[in-house]
């Protein structure tokens, strides 16, 4: 059971916008930052947004973070074949013995 | 260019220890915390361990408190875990990973599998 709550699948076609969501609480997404990670079946994951709509360097524009209250959501536009992933929210959590709460995932499914 | 490579992983029976490395470069090691994730197979992301530049303060998820150790030493460049007492749920792929500066986990390594199976 993750502490962060996601759909577990999402889907888009090419060209089409989605987003994903992420809920939390007040001690975790409510008071920090929320950050988003990409993953490739059978690689590392990457970090793809940080400080709630921040992207590193090399994260394409077409990817944007937003939070609001104890939510976040990340949204896709332009939907293409190799962003097929799963898609991972995480963000600090202040409770005792916690440090960092992971949501569930969401696999997307590009049709 | 940022570098984390694991090492350690392995096959091991039930009650037994494994302690994990991971060796960082391309970056200052001493001036960046550290963390463990796993992820075991087919399930998600479970952060596991954080230490703080100078590995005085360290965390722990409840799932590995009391039987997981981090460690580090940076005169290596190199973050360890070592890992007793391991039960078949601790089998997973281990993960080090860098915090930066507002950013939470921003560079990972490939990751090491543990298996822990009688």
């Amino acid at each position: 059971q993750s502490v962060l709550t996601q759909p577990p699948s999402a889907s888009g076609t090419p060209g089409q916008r989605v987003t994903i969501s992420c809920s939390g609480g007040s001690s975790n997404i409510g008071s920090n930052t929320v950050n988003w990670y990409k993953q490739v079946p059978g690689t590392a994951p990457r970090l793809l947004i940080h400080t709630n709509n921040q992207r590193p360097s090399g994260v394409p524009d077409r990817f944007s973070g937003s939070k609001s209250g104890t939510s976040a959501s990340l949204a896709i536009s332009g939907l293409q074949s190799e962003d097929e992933a799963d898609y991972y929210c995480a963000a600090w959590d202040d409770r005792l013995n916690v440090y960092v709460a992971f949501g569930g995932g969401t696999k997307l499914t590009v049709l | 260019e940022v570098q984390l490579v694991e090492s350690g992983g392995g096959w091991v029976q039930p009650g037994g220890s494994l302690r994990l490395s991971c060796a960082a470069s391309g970056f200052t090691f001493s001036s960046y915390e550290m963390n463990w994730v796993r992820q075991a197979p087919g399930k998600g992301l479970e952060w596991i361990s954080y230490s703080s530049t100078s590995g005085t303060t360290k965390y722990y998820g409840d799932s590995v408190r009391g039987r997981f150790t981090i460690s580090r030493d940076n005169a290596k460049n190199s973050l360890y875990l070592q890992m007793n007492s391991l039960r078949a749920e601790d089998t997973a792929v281990y993960y080090c990973a860098r915090n930066a500066p507002f950013e939470l986990f921003d560079h990972w390594g490939q990751g090491t599998l543990v298996t822990v199976s009688s």
